[in-house]
């Protein structure tokens, strides 16, 4: 079955620290991987898109990694800011249609 | 540029009620999705649609029903609802365009259901 499973659940720093939230994934065939930021009560906006050949892609502070021999993708954000808090959510898509799995996230805390 | 707009946020409904979640966008957009959001999962796709006139069934189509009669409009019905149907419903969007799965998803405010 086809998943994607993001560690940990939740994770607390403080500002202007680095951290690095996970993705472990099984789908196939392979089509891309996404990171959605999604703060309290809003949808879930989208951070970075990797396909298969790409191995890093930043968005500012953010920096999406992807090895697709191990199906594994990280998001490393660096000097955390407040407005960082929020759930990450990593979304995996195949190929050849339209089926897009979603992880259940990673709430992140960032306190002052 | 609106993006998408989902109505209403919030609604309570008791058990066997129906209602319509709206959803709305202003992108041209041929994919059109519903999700709903449960606590401590990911967001699981409802049905979806690929244009006017074309629907299809998604991971828990189960107690919904939908519509594409337009580009822009893509309604959630809810036939009668049921205590686990509580949850946060979520409409997106994604130009075919580039091809497949590859185009960002859009995604609504959502819209927060409670069924007593």
């Amino acid at each position: 079955k086809n998943q994607v499973e993001q560690s940990p659940q939740s994770l607390i720093i403080l500002e202007g620290k680095n951290c690095t939230l996970q993705c472990n994934y099984t789908v196939s065939p392979f089509s891309n991987l996404r990171w959605y930021k999604q703060d309290t009560g809003r949808g879930p906006v989208s951070l970075t898109i990797m396909t298969f050949s790409e191995n890093t892609k930043s968005n500012g502070r953010y920096t999406a990694t992807l090895d697709a021999d191990t199906k594994q993708s990280s998001l490393h954000i660096t000097a955390s800011q407040l407005s960082d808090s929020a759930s990450y959510i990593c979304v995996v898509s195949e190929t050849g249609g339209f089926k897009t799995i979603f992880g259940a996230g990673t709430r992140l805390f960032v306190k002052a | 540029n609106a993006g998408v707009t989902q109505t209403p946020k919030f609604q309570v409904l008791k058990t066997g009620q129906s209602m319509t979640l709206q959803c709305a966008q202003d992108m041209n957009h041929e994919y059109m999705s519903w999700y709903r959001q449960d606590p401590g999962m990911g967001l699981r796709l409802i049905h979806y649609s690929v244009g006017a006139g074309i629907t299809d069934q998604g991971e828990v189509p189960n107690g919904y029903n939908v519509s594409r009669s337009t580009t822009e409009d893509f309604p959630l019905r809810l036939l009668s609802a049921a205590p686990s149907q509580t949850s946060v419903y979520f409409c997106a969007s994604r130009s075919l365009l580039a091809g497949g799965n590859t185009g960002e998803l859009f995604f609504g405010e959502g819209s927060r259901l409670t069924v007593l």
